[in-house]
């Protein structure tokens, strides 16, 4: 079954303490990104990838690392959670770029206190 | 830059009723795509359309049409006979080109509620 997959997909977490999310697509997608989604803003665009080892800054990429070493998997790291990182995150995963139907993962919930 | 505009953050209606779904866009480039989204309350998003430019063409599937219209900037969507289980929070998204890269930007959202 084609799909993204995330996890975790609820994490509660402190100030500070270094988390990674991550996301792997089976589609042999070129094009992965992060998006949080947060209320009456919609879903912002975090970090993108073309291929493997060519990232880029999304929209809101302040506070976020990314990493892209194998095709299937996209990696969001926050090195250093603050409370306004509690968000809604999706990872998705297209062909090529952002023309194509975006496949979302599940969600991951983040609440840092 | 590009921007996608749903003007109606929540509505209600009853079951049976049709309700339209609006969305404005703005955008420079002559080739771009449209998309719509729904993200029920169980969270995931689900792909409705994809829409590119050259295609003004609406497109109806089931209970679900949709209208582009390029003159207006719109790509408005309808549902006919509404039912509980469309309640859900859609989203309008726009793929284009910003600063020569290719970007996806959504509209604000709508949270649709259908009452028995």
């Amino acid at each position: 079954e084609a799909q993204v997959t995330q996890n975790p997909r609820y994490l509660i977490t402190v100030t500070g303490k270094k988390l990674t999310v991550t996301c792997s697509q089976n589609m042999n997608h070129e094009y992965m990104s992060w998006y949080r989604q947060d209320p009456g803003l919609g879903l912002r665009q975090i970090y993108y990838s073309m291929n493997v080892e060519v990232t880029d800054k999304g929209d809101v990429p302040e506070g976020y690392k990314v990493s892209r070493k194998e095709k299937r998997n996209f990696p969001l790291i926050l090195e250093s959670p603050s409370p306004n990182q509690t968000s809604l995150y999706f990872c998705a995963s297209s062909r090529r770029d952002t023309a194509y139907e975006q496949y979302f993962g599940p969600g991951t919930r983040l609440t840092v206190t | 830059a590009q921007k996608v505009t749903q003007a109606q953050t929540e509505i209600s209606v009853v079951e049976k009723e049709d309700v339209t779904l609006d969305c404005v866009y703005e955008t420079r480039d002559t080739t771009y795509y449209l998309f719509w989204y729904k993200q029920p309350p169980s969270g995931e998003l689900v792909f409705l359309i994809r829409r590119n430019s050259f295609d003004e063409q609406n497109e109806i599937s089931g209970r679900y049409s949709w209208n582009f219209q390029k003159s207006t900037s719109s790509f408005n969507f309808t549902i006919t006979a509404s039912q509980v289980v469309d309640s859900a929070v859609y989203f309008c998204a726009l793929s284009g080109t910003v600063q020569g890269a290719q970007k996806l930007v959504f509209g604000q959202g709508t949270r649709l509620t259908i009452n028995p």
